[in-house]
């Protein structure tokens, strides 16, 4: 079974520009997290779809950060305009509901985002 | 105060000896506790799951949970080279709640020396 699919691995820009993440998750997984960790601390959840509704942003900062899960299988993170405290990697999460009692989450590599 | 507390070390000890991991937590709704293991560039793997207090043992890894006490653990016996990894505490609410949603602490990183 593939895991879960992160581009791009890394992405340097400097600060005021856009940057975009996507992520495809282990197939079938209905559920898919954006999480935020900057070095140093545990992830931090931004955004969590299920299917292709979000069930819980509230910790995305909506005026520069917007996520979308167009029919309910991969996903894009943007980050419009960047600035330095974005510098982080940004990890991609899916997870199956209907197969597991248990949220067990699996994760991609992660993006890692430098913003100069 | 964070919701889960880790220190974050670093650790670092001998090839062979017993590690121990722990987070303490403040909501008493966490009912879920889990440990991550997070090779460096890469993303966090589930490494133990346990549902409510208790032990669980999976080869060398033991995870306990006091639910009384807020605390949790993860013993590591036998630790090996390949042990070498920052260490992820999570944990969560009852899935009704927050769909799953996880909390983490910030990690122990851990070094096994040979």
């Amino acid at each position: 079974e593939a895991g879960v699919a992160q581009s791009p691995r890394y992405k340097i820009i400097e600060k005021r520009q856009s940057v975009a993440f996507w992520c495809n998750p282990i197939s079938g997984h209905a559920t898919l997290y954006w999480y935020q960790q900057i070095l140093g601390q545990g992830p931090k959840l931004l955004i969590q779809f299920q299917n292709n509704g979000v069930v819980d942003d509230s910790q995305l900062p909506k005026d520069r950060f917007s996520a979308e899960r167009l029919k309910g299988v991969d996903s894009t993170l943007k980050i419009q305009p960047a600035k330095l405290e974005d510098s982080a990697v940004y990890l991609c999460a899916s997870s199956s509901y209907r197969d597991s009692f248990r949220n067990e989450q699996f994760f991609g590599p992660g993006t890692r985002l430098t913003v100069l | 105060q964070k919701e889960v507390e880790q220190d974050p070390g670093p650790l670092s000890v001998p090839e062979g000896a017993i590690v121990s991991l722990n987070c303490t937590y403040s909501n008493s709704a966490f009912q879920y506790f889990m440990w991550y293991r997070q090779y460096s560039r890469k993303g966090p793997e589930l490494l133990m799951y346990t549902y409510s207090s208790g032990n669980k043992e999976d080869g060398r890894f033991t995870a306990q949970v006091d639910k009384s006490s807020k605390y949790i653990s993860l013993f590591i016996r036998d630790s090996q080279p390949s042990d070498s990894a920052t260490y992820l505490c999570a944990m969560s609410e009852p899935r009704g709640s927050t769909l799953g949603r996880l909390y983490f602490g910030r990690g122990t990183q851990l070094t096994v020396w040979p």
